[in-house]
C-alpha cells in the first residue's frame, strides 16, 4: 500500500455542486494530516490543517478518520476558482510532509 | 507578504553539468525545504535542514545531491553531475516551525530543470 493515496481524478464537477475528496495513508504513526492546494505550474499552498474532531474554513470541511486510516476534505458551492489540484499532506515522526499525487478538480460553468 | 524566492526560474543543463538552485527563504524561518515535482507526478520530499544540517531525506536525495546554507539569506541545491531523469521543478520551502506542528510549507514559485 502506498503511504499516501489520492485518486487523480479529474473530478468535473458544476459550480455551485458539492464535492468530496478523500485520502488514504498507511503509516497508522502518522501524527498530523494537511490539505493543501496547488494550481497548474504553481506551488503547493496550505488549504487547511485536519484536526481529529474535523473541522471547516468557510465552504471547506476536513475529517480525519484514524480507524480506518483516512482524511477528506468536503467543498461546498464549488467556484470556478476552486479549480485546481488538492494535495494531501501527513507528517510521521521526523520533519518531513509527505505528499500524495493529488486529485484535480474542475469547476464547470 | 514575505515569500520565498528561488532562482534561476529556468534552467536548462547538458547531462553530467553540475546545477546550483537557490533559495531565499522567508528571513525568520528555521526550517528549510527542498521538493521536487516531475511533470505529472507528485511533489516529492528530498531533503529537511535545520540548524545547518540535514535533519531529513529521502531515497531519492543520493550523494549526487547536498544542500548548503553558505550565508544567513541563501539555501542552496546542488546536483552534481545532472542526469535526465534529474529534469523537474524544484521547490524551496521554509517553516517557521517544525512541520509536525503546524503543517504550513512556505513554498517558492520554483526552478524548472531541464536536462538534456
Amino acid at each position: 500500500r502506498k503511504e499516501v493515496e489520492q485518486d487523480p481524478g479529474p473530478f468535473n464537477v458544476p459550480e455551485g455542486a458539492t464535492v468530496a475528496f478523500n485520502c488514504t495513508y498507511s503509516n497508522s504513526a502518522s501524527q498530523s494530516f494537511f490539505w493543501y492546494r496547488q494550481d497548474c505550474r504553481k506551488e503547493p499552498k496550505l488549504l487547511m490543517s485536519v484536526y481529529s474532531s474535523g473541522n471547516e474554513d468557510g465552504r471547506f470541511t476536513a475529517q480525519l478518520n484514524r480507524a480506518s486510516q483516512y482524511i477528506s476534505l468536503l467543498i461546498r458551492d464549488s467556484k470556478l476558482s476552486d479549480s485546481a489540484t488538492y494535495l494531501c499532506g501527513l507528517t510521521g515522526g521526523g520533519n518531513k510532509l509527505t505528499f500524495g499525487t493529488g486529485t484535480q478538480l474542475k469547476v464547470e460553468l | 507578504e514575505p515569500e520565498v524566492t528561488q532562482t534561476p526560474s529556468h534552467q536548462v543543463t547538458q547531462m553530467g553539468q553540475e546545477v546550483i538552485l537557490r533559495c531565499v527563504p522567508i528571513s525568520n524561518h528555521l526550517y528549510f525545504y527542498w521538493y521536487r515535482q516531475i511533470l505529472g507526478q507528485k511533489v516529492e520530499f528530498l531533503v529537511s535542514f535545520y540548524n545547518n544540517e540535514i535533519s531529513e531525506k529521502s531515497e531519492i536525495f543520493d550523494d549526487q545531491f547536498s544542500v548548503e546554507r553558505p550565508d544567513g539569506s541563501n539555501f542552496t541545491l546542488k546536483i552534481r553531475s545532472t542526469k535526465l531523469e534529474d529534469s523537474a521543478m524544484y521547490f524551496c520551502a521554509s517553516s517557521e516551525s517544525r512541520v509536525t506542528n503546524t503543517g504550513e510549507l512556505f513554498f517558492g514559485e520554483g526552478s524548472r530543470l531541464t536536462v538534456l
